[in-house]
């Protein structure tokens, strides 16, 4: 089953809009990884936040995790068009210690401009 | 910038055939990883690599078998193409840091397969 559940499925926006996305983890986890994904690509790897720590911004991205609640939020400010992907968050199976993720289903984001 | 390529962005099989996926990395990264990738389902982990000759099963490596010879590359084999194989087939990289820690993960562009 998955680990990560991103919340919403879909969200659409203005550009200039602030968006939020939710991921739902179920067992305990020492690292949390956000990645993106533009139509048809691979994809890139955002921002990485570890479980001693509550929040972490990179740019216009700031990421939360509450290990209370096994849940994550990413923030995008100030959205722009080129935002449009499908953003994912994993979390390692087993540790860091043997490299596999677990990825979520992911939130589409449409910044529309 | 680390960079992983893959042999092909679109291809088009045969039931039947077989096929070869290849990814490539620059960066002399340890593991290795084959995803495939469906509407509604994910990113599912097919195969993965810790090093040259080793190979560990994901999720879903029915009809699929991997070889890693040299560290750099990581092919993907279809030994009988089926249409249900038809899917985004995405390689992925993943160094070992300091203390044993493996954690980022760097993904190739895709390759769309479609197995008619």
């Amino acid at each position: 089953s998955q680990q990560g559940e991103e919340d919403p499925q879909a969200l659409s926006i203005q550009e200039g809009e602030n968006a939020t996305m939710n991921c739902s983890y179920k067992t305990s986890i020492n690292n949390l990884q956000w990645y993106r994904q533009n139509s048809g690509r691979g994809l890139v790897h955002l921002i990485l936040i570890r479980s001693n720590e509550r929040e972490k911004h990179s740019g216009r991205l700031r990421v939360t995790l509450d290990t209370s609640k096994k849940s994550s939020s990413l923030l995008i400010t100030a959205s722009r068009a080129a935002d449009t992907a499908s953003y994912f968050c994993a979390t390692p199976l087993g540790g860091t210690s043997y490299g596999k993720l677990t990825f979520g289903q992911g939130t589409i984001l449409t910044v529309h401009p | 910038d680390v960079k992983v390529t893959q042999s092909s962005r679109y291809l088009v099989k045969r039931t039947g055939e077989k096929v070869f996926l290849e990814c490539v990395q620059d960066m002399d990264h340890e593991n290795m990883f084959w995803y495939r990738q469906d509407p509604g389902l994910g990113l599912r982990l097919i195969y993965f690599s810790y090093d040259v000759k080793m190979k560990e099963k994901g999720d879903i490596p029915e009809g699929y078998s991997v070889s890693r010879e040299k560290k750099e590359r990581f092919s993907l084999i279809l030994e009988s193409a089926s249409t249900n194989q038809t899917s985004m087939y995405l390689c992925a990289t993943q160094i070992t840091a300091s203390g044993g820690r493996r954690e980022t993960q760097y993904f190739g562009p895709g390759t769309r397969l479609l197995v008619l």
